[in-house]
């Protein structure tokens, strides 16, 4: 699997937008990148994901580099409720079945 | 609402003994589920992959004897952690995959189950 690479961890204002940057220099052109979010004590969650267009949901918008070696998930107004660990994961498109392979992730922490 | 229910939430048991915990696909029949582990401070680590009406496929290093995975129908698997002991504490999740097509697809996941062998 496509290895990613993102910081261990990053703050945020309330109310203020967040850019939780990802780096995947080795993806493949079958890869899609998805973000998965995990709120304290509980399971991850879905966020969005994408192939090669920026990608826009009601919880956040996907912003992929023209290369595809990069991407950043927006949070455009940062609540309390969005502090979690942010995952980015790659998946190959003959990757069958859905398995994930989790990295480390981003702790986002939010101040009031 | 859940589309994932796992049950139960926390359990605590004496070292020794099984545990099982169950995984219900609410929405949608699934053919594959996947089990998860997570320790404390760190990220989530795959365990196996269930699949409905056959055997599960173990990641290299789980114990397949240690940990047993039932998929007797498309809504249910279960995991049990036969002869737990303290360093089987943990936290365990499953997800269900609403398969679409290929990689174009995004898992749904339990709440998962705090696990703590005395």
């Amino acid at each position: 699997d496509a290895k990613t690479t993102q910081p261990n961890s990053m703050e945020s204002n309330e109310e203020e937008p967040v850019h939780l940057p990802c780096n995947h220099s080795t993806i493949s052109g079958t890869d899609y990148i998805h973000w998965y979010r995990q709120l304290p004590s509980q399971g991850p969650e879905y966020v969005i994901h994408g192939l090669t267009s920026n990608v826009n949901n009601r919880m956040a918008s996907l912003a992929i580099a023209e290369d595809r070696k990069s991407s950043t998930l927006i949070l455009h107004r940062a609540t309390l409720r969005d502090a979690a660990v942010y995952y980015c994961i790659l998946t190959n498109l003959y990757n069958q079945g859905g398995k994930l392979i989790f990295g480390q992730g981003t702790e986002l922490s939010v101040k009031p | 609402g859940a589309v994932v229910s796992q049950h139960p939430s926390r359990v605590i048991c004496k070292s020794g003994t099984s545990v099982k915990i169950e995984c219900r696909s609410l929405d949608f029949q699934a053919t594959t589920m996947f089990w998860y582990r997570q320790f404390p401070k760190q990220s989530l680590m795959l365990m196996a992959t269930s699949n409905e009406g056959s055997k599960a496929t173990y990641e290299q290093g789980v114990e397949k004897d240690k940990f047993l995975i039932n998929h007797a129908s498309l809504t249910l698997s279960t995991l049990t952690v036969t002869s737990a002991h303290p360093e089987d504490s943990s936290f365990y999740i499953c997800s269900v995959s609403d398969r679409i097509s290929g990689s174009n697809e995004k898992l749904f996941f339990g709440s998962g189950t705090q696990l703590s062998v005395l």
